[in-house]
Protein backbone atom coordinates (compact mmCIF):
# COMPACT_ATOMS: atom_id res chain seq x y z
CA UNK A 1 0.00 0.00 0.00
CA UNK A 2 0.93 3.72 0.08
CA UNK A 3 1.20 4.13 3.92
CA UNK A 4 1.69 1.93 7.06
CA UNK A 5 -1.92 1.33 7.54
CA UNK A 6 -3.30 0.50 11.49
CA UNK A 7 -5.96 -0.93 12.90
CA UNK A 8 -8.12 -0.31 14.64
CA UNK A 9 -7.77 3.15 14.77
CA UNK A 10 -9.24 3.12 18.54
CA UNK A 11 -9.79 0.43 21.03
CA UNK A 12 -12.05 0.44 24.04
CA UNK A 13 -11.90 -2.53 26.06
CA UNK A 14 -12.56 -3.99 29.36
CA UNK A 15 -9.46 -5.40 31.73
CA UNK A 16 -8.87 -8.80 31.53
CA UNK A 17 -9.78 -8.70 27.60
CA UNK A 18 -7.71 -9.56 24.83
CA UNK A 19 -7.13 -7.50 21.64
CA UNK A 20 -5.22 -7.72 18.52
CA UNK A 21 -3.99 -4.60 17.02
CA UNK A 22 -3.26 -5.12 13.35
CA UNK A 23 -0.56 -3.43 11.22
CA UNK A 24 0.09 -3.59 7.07
CA UNK A 25 3.17 -2.20 6.38
CA UNK A 26 4.23 -0.59 2.88
CA UNK A 27 4.41 -3.14 0.63
CA UNK A 28 8.21 -4.50 0.13
CA UNK A 29 9.33 -2.96 3.26
CA UNK A 30 11.63 -5.84 5.15
CA UNK A 31 11.62 -4.45 8.58
CA UNK A 32 8.24 -3.97 10.41
CA UNK A 33 8.82 -2.03 14.22
CA UNK A 34 6.02 -2.12 16.91
CA UNK A 35 6.65 1.33 19.33
CA UNK A 36 3.82 1.76 22.09
CA UNK A 37 3.70 5.64 23.18
CA UNK A 38 2.11 6.49 26.35
CA UNK A 39 1.01 9.80 27.54
CA UNK A 40 4.14 12.50 28.13
CA UNK A 41 6.83 9.90 27.20
CA UNK A 42 8.95 9.28 23.86
CA UNK A 43 7.98 5.80 21.80
CA UNK A 44 8.84 2.69 23.57
CA UNK A 45 10.49 -0.28 21.63
CA UNK A 46 8.61 -3.30 21.82
CA UNK A 47 9.40 -6.08 18.98
CA UNK A 48 11.03 -5.72 15.55
CA UNK A 49 10.87 -7.83 12.62
CA UNK A 50 13.24 -7.80 9.49
CA UNK A 51 12.54 -10.39 7.01
CA UNK A 52 11.58 -14.09 7.41
CA UNK A 53 14.06 -14.07 10.11
CA UNK A 54 13.19 -14.79 13.89
CA UNK A 55 11.96 -11.34 15.69
CA UNK A 56 13.72 -9.43 18.66
CA UNK A 57 11.23 -9.04 21.05
CA UNK A 58 13.46 -7.96 23.82
CA UNK A 59 11.08 -4.55 24.38
CA UNK A 60 7.90 -6.67 24.93
CA UNK A 61 6.63 -5.30 28.80
CA UNK A 62 5.46 -9.29 29.82
CA UNK A 63 4.82 -12.39 28.56
CA UNK A 64 1.04 -10.83 28.13
CA UNK A 65 2.31 -9.47 24.81
CA UNK A 66 2.83 -11.01 21.91
CA UNK A 67 3.69 -10.57 18.26
CA UNK A 68 3.44 -12.28 14.76
CA UNK A 69 4.35 -11.23 11.05
CA UNK A 70 2.74 -13.66 8.24
CA UNK A 71 4.37 -13.96 4.92
CA UNK A 72 6.83 -11.38 6.00
CA UNK A 73 3.92 -8.71 6.07
CA UNK A 74 1.45 -8.22 7.88
CA UNK A 75 1.83 -7.93 11.44
CA UNK A 76 -0.32 -8.29 14.80
CA UNK A 77 0.43 -7.47 18.46
CA UNK A 78 -1.76 -9.64 20.86
CA UNK A 79 -2.26 -8.61 24.67
CA UNK A 80 -3.90 -10.78 26.26
CA UNK A 81 -5.64 -9.88 29.81
CA UNK A 82 -5.28 -6.62 29.59
CA UNK A 83 -4.62 -4.23 32.39
CA UNK A 84 -5.16 -0.45 32.52
CA UNK A 85 -1.56 0.65 32.51
CA UNK A 86 -1.74 -1.17 28.71
CA UNK A 87 -3.53 1.89 28.00
CA UNK A 88 -1.31 3.70 25.43
CA UNK A 89 -1.29 4.59 21.56
CA UNK A 90 -0.01 1.51 19.73
CA UNK A 91 2.70 2.68 16.92
CA UNK A 92 3.79 0.20 13.67
CA UNK A 93 6.41 1.37 11.46
CA UNK A 94 8.60 -0.16 8.42
CA UNK A 95 11.20 0.47 6.44
CA UNK A 96 12.40 -0.51 3.27
CA UNK A 97 15.72 -2.75 4.90
CA UNK A 98 17.52 -3.75 7.99
CA UNK A 99 19.27 -0.40 6.91
CA UNK A 100 18.44 1.90 9.53
CA UNK A 101 19.63 5.43 7.26
CA UNK A 102 16.34 5.87 5.89
CA UNK A 103 14.14 6.65 8.96
CA UNK A 104 10.98 4.73 9.52
CA UNK A 105 7.81 5.11 7.98
CA UNK A 106 4.88 5.26 10.56
CA UNK A 107 1.26 4.61 10.80
CA UNK A 108 -1.19 6.36 12.62
CA UNK A 109 -1.07 4.03 15.38
CA UNK A 110 -3.62 2.62 17.54
CA UNK A 111 -5.37 3.91 20.60
CA UNK A 112 -5.83 1.24 23.00
CA UNK A 113 -7.90 2.48 26.12
CA UNK A 114 -8.14 -0.22 29.18
CA UNK A 115 -11.21 0.32 31.11
CA UNK B 1 23.99 2.72 25.47
CA UNK B 2 22.48 4.91 23.13
CA UNK B 3 20.30 7.70 24.55
CA UNK B 4 18.00 11.02 23.72
CA UNK B 5 17.67 13.96 25.75
CA UNK B 6 14.87 16.54 24.49
CA UNK B 7 15.06 19.78 26.65
CA UNK B 8 11.97 21.34 27.40
CA UNK B 9 8.75 19.01 27.01
CA UNK B 10 6.78 22.31 25.70
CA UNK B 11 7.98 25.16 23.97
CA UNK B 12 6.11 28.55 23.04
CA UNK B 13 6.64 30.60 20.30
CA UNK B 14 4.74 33.80 18.54
CA UNK B 15 3.89 33.12 15.01
CA UNK B 16 6.98 34.49 12.74
CA UNK B 17 9.74 33.92 15.61
CA UNK B 18 12.63 31.55 15.42
CA UNK B 19 11.73 27.88 16.24
CA UNK B 20 14.30 25.86 18.48
CA UNK B 21 14.04 22.22 19.68
CA UNK B 22 16.40 21.08 21.74
CA UNK B 23 17.90 17.78 21.84
CA UNK B 24 21.16 16.10 23.00
CA UNK B 25 22.13 12.53 22.75
CA UNK B 26 24.36 9.73 23.88
CA UNK B 27 26.32 7.47 21.87
CA UNK B 28 29.47 5.47 21.90
CA UNK B 29 29.59 5.67 18.11
CA UNK B 30 28.92 7.24 15.07
CA UNK B 31 25.03 8.00 15.45
CA UNK B 32 22.20 8.65 12.89
CA UNK B 33 20.31 11.56 13.72
CA UNK B 34 16.65 11.69 13.32
CA UNK B 35 13.71 14.60 13.87
CA UNK B 36 10.34 13.47 13.20
CA UNK B 37 7.18 15.31 13.90
CA UNK B 38 3.64 13.93 14.86
CA UNK B 39 0.67 15.70 14.40
CA UNK B 40 -2.45 15.09 16.42
CA UNK B 41 -4.03 11.32 15.90
CA UNK B 42 -1.38 10.75 13.60
CA UNK B 43 1.99 8.59 13.31
CA UNK B 44 5.31 9.96 13.16
CA UNK B 45 6.35 12.01 9.90
CA UNK B 46 10.54 11.75 9.15
CA UNK B 47 11.52 15.69 9.01
CA UNK B 48 15.16 15.29 8.46
CA UNK B 49 18.02 13.21 9.00
CA UNK B 50 21.80 12.86 9.87
CA UNK B 51 23.52 10.11 8.85
CA UNK B 52 27.34 11.19 7.56
CA UNK B 53 28.72 13.89 5.56
CA UNK B 54 27.48 17.74 5.57
CA UNK B 55 26.59 18.29 9.51
CA UNK B 56 23.70 21.20 8.67
CA UNK B 57 20.70 19.10 6.96
CA UNK B 58 17.57 20.44 6.01
CA UNK B 59 14.18 18.95 5.83
CA UNK B 60 10.79 19.58 4.94
CA UNK B 61 8.43 22.83 5.39
CA UNK B 62 11.68 24.79 6.38
CA UNK B 63 13.31 23.08 9.24
CA UNK B 64 16.94 21.81 9.59
CA UNK B 65 19.05 20.86 12.04
CA UNK B 66 22.92 20.78 12.82
CA UNK B 67 24.84 17.99 13.96
CA UNK B 68 27.50 19.23 16.69
CA UNK B 69 29.76 16.60 17.87
CA UNK B 70 31.80 18.14 20.09
CA UNK B 71 28.67 19.27 21.68
CA UNK B 72 26.33 15.42 21.38
CA UNK B 73 23.57 17.95 19.73
CA UNK B 74 21.25 18.24 17.14
CA UNK B 75 18.89 20.67 17.51
CA UNK B 76 16.22 21.69 15.64
CA UNK B 77 15.45 25.11 14.10
CA UNK B 78 13.14 26.97 11.81
CA UNK B 79 13.29 30.52 11.02
CA UNK B 80 10.25 32.02 11.23
CA UNK B 81 7.22 29.78 12.82
CA UNK B 82 4.16 29.37 11.12
CA UNK B 83 0.68 28.36 13.38
CA UNK B 84 0.88 24.47 11.32
CA UNK B 85 4.32 23.89 12.69
CA UNK B 86 2.45 23.63 15.97
CA UNK B 87 2.39 19.73 16.53
CA UNK B 88 4.77 17.53 18.70
CA UNK B 89 8.87 16.71 17.87
CA UNK B 90 10.25 13.51 18.17
CA UNK B 91 14.11 13.74 18.21
CA UNK B 92 15.68 9.97 17.78
CA UNK B 93 19.33 8.28 17.59
CA UNK B 94 20.21 5.22 15.73
CA UNK B 95 23.79 3.60 15.91
CA UNK B 96 23.56 1.24 13.99
CA UNK B 97 21.48 -1.46 14.71
CA UNK B 98 17.76 -1.71 14.17
CA UNK B 99 16.85 0.08 17.33
CA UNK B 100 15.86 3.87 16.91
CA UNK B 101 15.96 5.05 20.36
CA UNK B 102 13.52 8.30 20.87
CA UNK B 103 13.60 11.14 23.42
CA UNK B 104 10.78 11.78 25.04
CA UNK B 105 9.41 14.49 22.43
CA UNK B 106 8.75 18.36 22.44
CA UNK B 107 4.99 19.77 22.21
CA UNK B 108 5.66 22.81 20.06
CA UNK B 109 2.90 25.55 20.74
CA UNK B 110 2.82 28.64 18.09
CA UNK B 111 0.89 31.78 18.99
CA UNK B 112 -0.89 34.16 16.86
Amino acid sequence: GAGVSQSPSNKVTEKGKDVELRCDPISGHTALYWYRQSLGQGLEFLIYFQGNSAPDKSGLPSDRFSAERTGGSVSTLTIQRTQQEDSAVYLCASSPNRATTDGYTFGSGTRLTVV
Amino acid sequence: AQSVTQLGSHVSVSEGALVLLRCNYSSSVPPYLFWYVQYPNQGLQLLLKYTTGATLVKGINGFEAEFKKSETSFHLTKPSAHMSDAAEYFCAVNTGGFKTIFGAGTRLFVKA
